[in-house]
């Protein structure tokens, strides 16, 4: 198993500029998430999904978009770039069902950089 | 709001010290995680739980869920081990409960 996969592992990008950073498994798991990670920060959800066809906002949510039109595959779109949203971000997933045998997975991160 | 709080912010050590970090949150909880986040970026898990302890070679979790606080130990700590750890917590056990609220992490050094 790959586990979890993101692409691009960095990106340079304009304000105003669109993109999708890319997050995919291979471990069946319904639930899947994307994270920011700031200096200082603990890690922040931007959004969630639980299933295909489900997501739902996080905690930061503004200016991303999400969509999960299969499970294995779960990207997250900036719409129009802002240098606010450079950022570590890391896509994760894991299994539902009982809490304690939950265990998270991540992906390796993607370096955006708005300039 | 659930917050989690995690001490020190930084540690440096001694190459074969006993080293704690602390966790503490303000709610209830499901599960507490503790990850591993290595100078590279990556993150995995280390534990997950939900009562008492867990060992998985020099590393010892415990949790103490009346005092709301989680400790994660390593024995004989050594150079590999620095690294970030984070504490994160799971408060609720339905579907729509299920995100987990991260601590800033504690920035482990160890010195040769």
């Amino acid at each position: 198993n790959a586990g979890v996969t993101q692409t691009p592992k960095f990106q340079v990008l304009k304000t105003g500029q669109s993109m999708t950073l890319q997050c995919a498994q291979d471990m069946n798991h319904e639930y899947m998430s994307w994270y920011r990670q700031d200096p200082g920060m603990g890690l922040r959800l931007i959004h969630y999904s639980v299933g295909a066809g489900i997501t739902d906002q996080g905690e930061v949510p503004n200016g991303y978009n999400v969509s999960r039109s299969t499970t294995e595959d779960f990207p997250l779109r900036l719409l129009s770039a802002a240098p606010s949203q450079t950022s570590v971000y890391f896509c994760a997933s894991r299994p539902l069902g009982l809490p304690i045998r939950e265990t998270q997975y991540f992906g390796p991160g993607t370096r955006l950089l708005v300039l | 709001k659930n917050e989690v709080e995690q001490s020190p912010q930084n540690l440096t050590a001694q190459e074969g010290e006993f080293i704690t970090i602390n966790c503490s949150y303000s709610v209830g909880i499901s599960a507490l995680h503790w990850l591993q986040q290595h100078p590279g970026g990556g993150i995995v898990s280390l534990f997950m739980l939900s009562s008492g302890k867990k060992k998985h070679g020099r590393l010892i979790a415990t949790i103490n869920i009346q005092e709301k606080h989680s400790s994660l130990h390593i024995t004989a700590s050594h150079p590999r081990d620095s690294a970030v750890y984070i504490c994160a917590v799971r408060w609720g056990r339905l579907r729509s409960q299920g995100n987990l609220i991260f601590g800033k992490g504690t920035k482990l050094s160890v010195k040769p």
